[in-house]
């Protein structure tokens, strides 16, 4: 069983709708949580950073860490083609730097 | 403001070849990896570098190698190309768990 699991997709949503984005982990000594977005030939870019558990938002975007659960969330509201990516989750634990990766979730946004 | 710049961005090898992948940042990291991507199995970290000087084994190190003789670059060697390592390279740099800084990466095909 891997570390970090999430659902490689393809999800394909409509234009405007909620998107819910889910990564589920074993080791309970993550600490560090994070989204990165990553477009087709290009290099991931850190989209969402989160410590422990709770809720961050920026703008459209929400990630939701549940530790009790080994869950987090990435939100999306008001879905735009521009999207449309492969999002994937990261962590680590707090005595390294190194982070464990989930495969990526690609989202389609249909206009 | 470059971040992280990869050499080459294309590169096709023959089975036996050897070639080095070089990357450069320019934001004063101290941490840098080179990861590779293959479909469906997310990022695997290679070789990845502390500081100046100092290289450390990843995930998936066998049949390369690294070398961080300055601060700013990260080279990527292999030795003896195989047709398992053709896939997408990527190298990143950090601060602190703050997040990756990804170069646009290095696309490889060993034939």
């Amino acid at each position: 069983q891997k570390e970090v699991e999430q659902d490689p997709g393809p999800l394909s949503v409509p234009e405007g709708a909620i998107v819910s984005l889910n990564c589920t982990y074993s080791n309970s000594a993550f600490q560090y949580f994070m989204w990165y977005r990553q477009y087709s030939r290009k290099g991931p870019e850190l989209l969402m950073y989160t410590y422990s558990s709770g809720n961050k938002e920026d703008g459209r975007f929400t990630a939701q860490v549940d530790k009790s659960s080994k869950y987090i969330s990435l939100f999306i509201r008001d879905s735009q083609p521009s999207d449309s990516a492969t999002y994937l989750c990261a962590m680590s634990a707090r005595s390294n730097y190194q982070l464990i990766w989930g495969a990526g979730t690609k989202l389609i946004i249909k206009p | 403001n470059a971040g992280v710049t990869q050499t080459p961005k294309f590169r096709v090898l023959k089975t036996g070849q050897s070639m080095t992948l070089l990357c450069a940042q320019d934001m004063n990291h101290e941490y840098m990896y080179w990861y590779r991507q293959d479909p469906g199995m997310g990022l695997r970290l290679i070789h990845y570098s502390v500081g100046e000087g100092t290289t450390a084994k990843g995930e998936v190190p066998d049949g390369y190698n690294v070398s961080r003789l300055k601060k700013q670059n990260f080279l990527l060697g292999l030795e003896s190309a195989a047709p398992s390592q053709t896939s997408v390279y990527f190298c990143a740099s950090s601060y602190s768990r703050d997040g990756y800084t990804f170069g646009s990466g290095t696309r490889l095909t060993v034939v």
